[in-house]
């Protein structure tokens, strides 16, 4: 069985940093290519980043492009998202997902229970 | 940037009722459509992908067609646990998601 289980959201005050993690078992982690999506408190879902199985090919939502860096650890199954110059805007549940694919598709068939980024002074 | 939108926003219908939801793209994506379902306080589940193949384990009474710019999610028979809100996904190239559709019991 899939297990995305996120960690590291918390309150930060504008301007500050926040680190994310994923760890992820129950598959062949280095398989899959892996993203983060977001959901503001009572709207809908919004793609923030993505990074291939190899970390070969990233992507980022132009709303946090700049801020934002993604990364993974294959020997550790693990994926990462570090959020830099946090916004009052990025506040949201963060959910780890898993790709269909190796590489970036962005068909989202497995999500962890997701992790609660507060951005408030 | 494609533009995904759904129709409707909300709807209520009654138990057994044929639904149906529509999702149209501001370009032509060809099928790269994928159909989530997201219940109240749970976690976005995928129903279908290449806008007409159901994802493994989703019950047969879901099912999707379109291509191009216009999509339908279709219940053919509406159960209490299908309550939840539904979003389209383009994917394939930067992923945009519609705005969703709050379905509910009348």
């Amino acid at each position: 069985e899939v297990q995305l289980v996120e960690s590291g959201g918390g309150l930060v005050q504008p301007g500050r940093s926040l680190r994310l993690s994923c760890a992820a078992s129950g598959f062949t982690f280095d398989d899959y290519a892996m993203h983060w999506v977001r959901q503001a408190p009572g709207k809908g879902l919004e793609w923030v980043s993505g990074i291939s199985w190899n970390s070969g090919s990233i992507g980022y939502a132009d709303s946090v492009k700049g801020r934002f860096t993604i990364s993974r650890d294959n020997a550790k199954n693990s994926l990462y998202l570090q959020m830099n110059s946090l916004r009052a805007e990025d506040t949201a549940l963060y959910y780890c997902a898993k790709d269909s694919f190796s590489r970036l598709e962005w068909l989202f068939d497995d999500w962890g229970q997701g992790t609660l980024v507060t951005v408030s002074s | 940037d494609i533009q995904m939108t759904q129709s409707p926003s909300s709807l209520s219908a009654s138990v057994g009722d044929r639904v149906t939801i529509t999702c149209r793209a501001s370009q032509g994506i060809s099928n790269y459509l994928a159909w989530y379902q997201q219940k109240p306080g749970k976690v976005p589940k995928l129903l279908i992908y290449a806008a007409s193949t159901l994802q493994s384990g989703v019950p047969s009474r879901f099912s999707g067609s379109g291509s191009g710019t216009d999509f339908t999610l279709t219940i053919s028979s509406l159960q209490p646990e299908d309550v939840a809100t539904y979003y389209c996904q383009k994917y394939n190239s930067a992923p945009t998601f519609g705005q969703g559709t709050r379905l509910e019991i009348k």
